[in-house]
């Protein structure tokens, strides 16, 4: 069974620029989640998605948005891009986040410049 | 901010001893999950226990959790060169993972 995709898995922007990362989750599951990880801050949750429909969402500016797609596929989406939005983005997949393992990606490595 | 707190923050030990990390937490939680990541790559998932549970064990991996505490262990046994990584334990509540700092653990051949 694969496992959760992340595509790219390394990419450069520069300032004010936007960025879309794409996740698919393992096969079946249906709740997909977004993290950001970066030195300073560690591992903070972005948001999480189940049936295409967002039900939490962390504490980051409007700038970071996402979505689901019927097969369950996410992307998030960064605006207007700021140095400090380089990071390490992880997206999980479980088939219902509560109480189930959740399983990580590979990660998107995003540098801003 | 974050919801626990890994410690301790750094470890090194020789191949063939045993590690433990230990994780606090804050808040009530269903369960708490431990993972293990190595530099610059993903999570990868070790052991979920859930709220009622005590202790669960996983190969070389044995985790406690004691809710009256607020609190988590992982040891790992008989540690090997391939276990240096970091190690976070999560909790999960409101569809939302929490994470602690971390463990860096490094086994010296």
């Amino acid at each position: 069974k694969a496992g959760v995709t992340q595509t790219p898995r390394y990419l450069i922007k520069t300032r004010g620029q936007q960025v879309t990362l794409s996740c698919s989750p393992i096969s079946g599951h249906r709740s997909v989640s977004w993290y950001q990880q970066t030195p300073g801050q560690g591992l903070q949750f972005l948001f999480e998605y189940f049936s295409e429909t967002q039900r939490n969402k962390g504490n980051f500016p409007g700038r970071f948005s996402g979505r689901q797609f019927s097969n369950s596929r996410s992307e998030m989406n960064v605006s207007t891009l700021e140095l400090g939005d380089s990071a390490l983005y992880l997206c999980a997949s479980s088939l219902e986040f509560s109480g189930n393992t959740i399983y990580f990606g590979e990660g998107s490595w995003l540098t801003v410049v | 901010s974050q919801q626990g707190e890994e410690d301790p923050q750094a470890l090194s030990i020789q191949e063939g001893e045993n590690a433990t990390m230990n994780c606090s937490y804050k808040t009530s939680i269903n369960n708490l999950q431990w993972y293990r990541q190595n530099s610059g790559r993903g999570l990868v998932h070790l052991i979920l226990i859930r709220s009622n549970e005590r202790e669960k064990h996983s190969g070389r991996l044995r985790v406690t959790l004691d809710t009256s505490k607020k609190s988590s262990s992982l040891l790992i046994t008989a540690s090997r060169a391939a276990d240096t990584a970091s190690y976070f334990c999560a909790t999960e509540r409101a569809n939302n993972l929490f994470f602690g700092t971390g463990t860096r653990l490094t086994v010296i051949p």
